[in-house]
């Protein structure tokens, strides 16, 4: 158990419409990276959330967007859905401290795009 | 820019038996590497890493891995595997000042009865 959390587990929606994931970090860590997960395919990097600001972006259109809270939870925004978003959505939190942070990972939320 | 290669894609393996899963990576700067493992419809697990030091690392349930430089390696072993070891393994690279990890394609292994 990594201690972070993510909700819901599993997601319908449809084409066009707009979806929300959440992400609960890890105790004590204050920074949040998330994930796109295809089918049969590694990870790939979405952007990562530091003190409540981007800190980073990965090849995703604007309409993936996110938020931090002040107690370092996350939210990952989808707008206008496609099917190619259909994938396994992971969470990452980490302790950005000067030194190299190892990200621990939630047990992601499946998204289905009808 | 930053890539690894995970050249197996399935490795199929007898219960008992020794495994390796190759890890390849290309960084014109200094690494951290990586290993994780994904059993089905969960997260990432964290299995070991390599941020300096002793280039064998040795990790949870039993693996370890190899840091290479100049072969720009990082494979993962296990001398006796379980059936409970099935699952799919991902290698992950990143760098000082870098604040996303890459990863591979990934490894099915596949232990056999």
């Amino acid at each position: 158990e990594t201690g972070v959390t993510q909700s819901p587990t599993h997601l319908i929606k449809t084409r066009g419409q707009q979806v929300t994931l959440r992400c609960s970090s890890q105790s004590g860590h204050n920074t949040v990276s998330w994930y796109q997960q295809a089918l049969g395919q590694g990870p790939q990097f979405i952007f990562q959330y530091y003190r409540e600001e981007e800190n980073g972006r990965g090849n995703f259109p604007p309409r993936f967007s996110g938020l931090q809270f002040p107690n370092y939870s996350s939210e990952l925004n989808v707008n206008a859905l496609e099917l190619d978003d259909s994938a396994l959505y992971l969470c990452a939190s980490s302790l950005t401290s000067g030194t190299q942070e190892t990200q621990y990972f939630g047990p992601g939320t499946r998204l289905l795009v009808l | 820019a930053q890539s690894v290669t995970q050249l197996d894609s399935q490795v199929p393996v007898f219960e008992e038996a020794p495994v390796e899963l190759r890890c390849n990576y290309s960084s014109s700067v200094s690494v951290y590497l990586f290993w994780y493992v994904q059993y089905p419809n969960q997260g990432l697990q964290l299995l070991l890493k390599y941020l300096s030091g002793s280039t064998l690392v040795k990790g949870i349930n039993g693996f370890e891995a190899e840091f290479n430089k100049s072969q720009t390696s990082f494979h993962l072993r296990k001398p006796s595997v379980h059936i409970s070891d099935t699952a799919e393994y991902f290698c992950a690279v990143t760098s000082s000042g870098t604040y996303k990890y890459i990863f591979g394609t990934g490894t099915r292994l596949k232990v056999l009865a």
